[in-house]
């Protein structure tokens, strides 16, 4: 069983069409979670961290939010740049420094 | 340019070759890892290396041998191969309380 789970698989959207991704963990003291983006071929492009729940971080287009038990990805009025994939990965209090990554989800924004 | 350099950026090796897949990182990093990225499937971890020295091995068949001559520099050494090591391998440098940083990866393909 996947310890950090996230939905969509795969989401398509017409440009300008704000949408949210999601990233659920079932560990318990979670040290931090990171948001990163991968484009086809190429390796994961970090974006952000998260520590405690409340805490938002911005980019763009793009405000990562934590609660508990998830994050959300909202993506406002995309753009067809945005597509790519969205990872997302947990660190845990006590253990490895080491992150457990999620299988992603690939986004496309159609023009 | 993330600042983690991975050579060959494709490779297309039969199964009795022998091949070897470099990364290299000026980042300052004290440890270096080597991912394995298949299709729907989370980012698999396979080595370690915190200042030169292996800390982790997950359970990775002895076909993969990895090198890590000094802190700047990590090598997987592949011999004898199957068509199910075709993947895009990554190479990432960090370490504890310092963000990830992946390099642009190797596709390889096994024929």
């Amino acid at each position: 069983e996947d310890q950090v789970t996230q939905s969509p698989e795969a989401l398509r959207l017409q440009e300008g069409e704000s949408s949210s991704l999601n990233c659920s963990y079932t560990v318990s003291g979670l040290r931090g979670l990171f948001w990163y983006r991968q484009d086809p071929g190429k390796g994961p492009e970090f974006l952000f961290t998260l520590y405690s729940a409340g805490e938002e971080k911005e980019k763009e287009r793009l405000k990562a939010t934590l609660t508990k038990k998830e994050s959300f990805l909202h993506i406002t009025a995309p753009k067809p740049e945005d597509s790519a994939t969205y990872l997302c990965a947990v660190t845990l209090k006590g253990g490895s420094y080491i992150p457990t990554f999620g299988r992603g989800t690939s986004l496309i924004v159609h023009p | 340019e993330t600042g983690v350099t991975q050579t060959p950026r494709h490779l297309v090796m039969g199964m009795t070759n022998k091949k070897s897949l470099k990364c290299e990182q000026h980042l300052g990093h004290n440890a270096m890892y080597w991912y394995k990225q298949s299709a729907k499937k989370p980012l698999e971890l396979m080595f370690v290396y915190n200042f030169k020295e292996q800390t982790e091995n997950n359970s990775v068949p002895s076909r993969f041998s990895p090198e890590c001559p000094n802190s700047s520099h990590l090598f997987l050494h592949l011999h004898t191969l199957q068509p199910e090591d075709s993947a895009l391998y990554l190479c990432a440098s960090g370490g504890e309380g310092v963000r990830y940083t992946f390099g642009s990866g190797t596709r390889l393909t096994v024929v």
